[in-house]
This record gives C-alpha cells, sequence and structure tokens, in this order.
C-alpha cells in the first residue's frame, strides 16, 4: 500500500524556519496537503494543492513540493504553531486510495 | 459558516457495530462529499473513506472493505458511517470532514471527533 514518510520530529526556537518534509512516490503527479493538530483538537487544513494557502491562515505558513518530497515551511514560527503536522495525498496507482504520512511533533521553545 | 456536528462517545463489545452521525450546515450539502478519518489513541491520522452527498458514490480504504458502509441523508444533510465485527483496535476518535468531489476529495472543514471505544 501507498505510504507518505514523515520525520517524527521537528524543534525549532520561536522565530526560526522550520520545515517538514513528507517523501511519496507518487508526489510528483499528485497534490500534497498540509494539516495542523493541536492536543486534543481536530485537525485544520494549512495547505491545499501543494502550496495554496486557505482563508485565516496566517502567511507564515507556506507549502512546496519537488519530485517525490513536498514540504511544509512556517516561516518565524510562534509558540502557537507547536502542534503535529501530517500531510495526504493520493495513491497514483488507479485506485484513488488516500493516504496520510504519519505526522510530524514540532516543538517550538 | 460551515459546521460539522458529530454524535456523541461510543462504547461498544467486539464483535458488535457501530454507527457515526455527522450532521452538516453552512454550506449545500450536495455540492460536497463526506471523508471518514479515524485517530487511535496516540496514534496518526488514518484515511477511511470517502462518499459523495450528491449521487452516493463511495471510496473505501481497502484493510476496511467489507467492515465499513457510509451513507448519507439528504433530507437531513446528514452522513453516517458504520463499522462492523468490531475489534479492540477498532478504539479510536473518529472525525466527518467536507471533502471536495474533485481533485483529492481532500478534507477541508473536520467535525469534532466522536470517540468509540471497543471493550469486552
Amino acid at each position: 500500500s501507498y505510504e507518505l514518510t514523515q520525520p517524527p520530529s521537528v524543534s525549532v526556537s520561536p522565530g526560526q524556519t522550520a520545515r517538514i518534509t513528507c517523501s511519496g512516490d507518487a508526489l510528483p503527479k499528485k497534490y500534497a496537503y498540509w494539516y495542523q493538530q493541536k492536543s486534543g483538537q481536530a485537525p485544520v487544513l494549512v495547505i491545499y494543492e501543494d502550496s495554496k494557502r486557505p482563508s485565516g491562515i496566517p502567511e507564515r505558513f507556506s507549502g512546496s513540493s519537488s519530485g517525490t518530497m513536498a514540504t511544509l515551511t512556517i516561516s518565524g514560527a510562534q509558540v502557537e504553531d507547536e502542534a503535529d503536522y501530517y500531510c495526504y495525498s493520493t495513491d497514483s496507482s488507479g485506485n484513488h486510495s488516500k493516504v496520510f504520512g504519519g505526522g510530524t511533533k514540532l516543538t517550538v521553545l | 459558516q460551515v459546521q460539522l456536528v458529530q454524535s456523541g462517545a461510543e462504547v461498544k463489545k467486539p464483535g458488535a457495530s457501530v454507527k457515526v452521525s455527522c450532521k452538516a450546515s453552512g454550506y449545500t450539502f450536495t455540492s460536497y462529499g463526506i471523508s471518514w478519518v479515524r485517530q487511535a489513541p496516540g496514534q496518526g491520522l488514518e484515511w477511511m473513506g470517502w462518499i459523495s452527498a450528491y449521487n452516493g458514490n463511495t471510496n473505501y480504504a481497502q484493510k476496511l472493505q467489507g467492515r465499513v458502509t457510509m451513507t448519507t441523508d439528504t433530507s437531513t444533510s446528514t452522513a453516517y458511517m458504520e463499522l462492523r465485527s468490531l475489534r479492540s483496535d477498532d478504539t479510536a476518535v473518529y472525525y466527518c470532514a467536507r471533502s471536495p468531489p474533485w481533485g483529492d476529495s481532500f478534507p477541508d472543514y473536520w467535525g469534532q471527533g466522536t470517540l468509540v471505544t471497543v471493550s469486552s
């Protein structure tokens, strides 16, 4: 089955740039999406179609994709950005199956 | 504003079934689909499947095929997810989420989640 691979954890100091990666064989052909999940809350969409930002999401959140890797970048990370982040995409094998990455715990301290 | 309100927590015995509801408001229900995603305690997100609220077409995760059924009631703008033959590893928070019927059917707005506990 298709898998998306994320690092388990990323740590930055407040004001630094955090980068979270997501690798998958189908990413050259399929969009990546990113979700933020704070403790005890439902996920929130922060990036869709590789690099688009939904209304209400701060400009410090950006996304990019190149080859088999998508990247979520948080420029000037804030303490309130501390959360789990998940990428999401589609299998390109034709079965239209969707998958989430394993998640990355972002620590900002 | 888009809202998805899910039914309350459930406790079930192994082998039983559970049916979780998700009532949508703030948008045209039949113009979107509903995705279902679950999260076991301390674990990541797992995509379960998607249903079109327009025509009822479904796309289920292969590992749940045969045990899961997703339906919608357009008269009440409510989606349902039924999971049968419950096992202890089905214990999780179950989320519904609005998902466009085009492209990758990505979840955009999420419900608050429903905890389903499977225990003897």
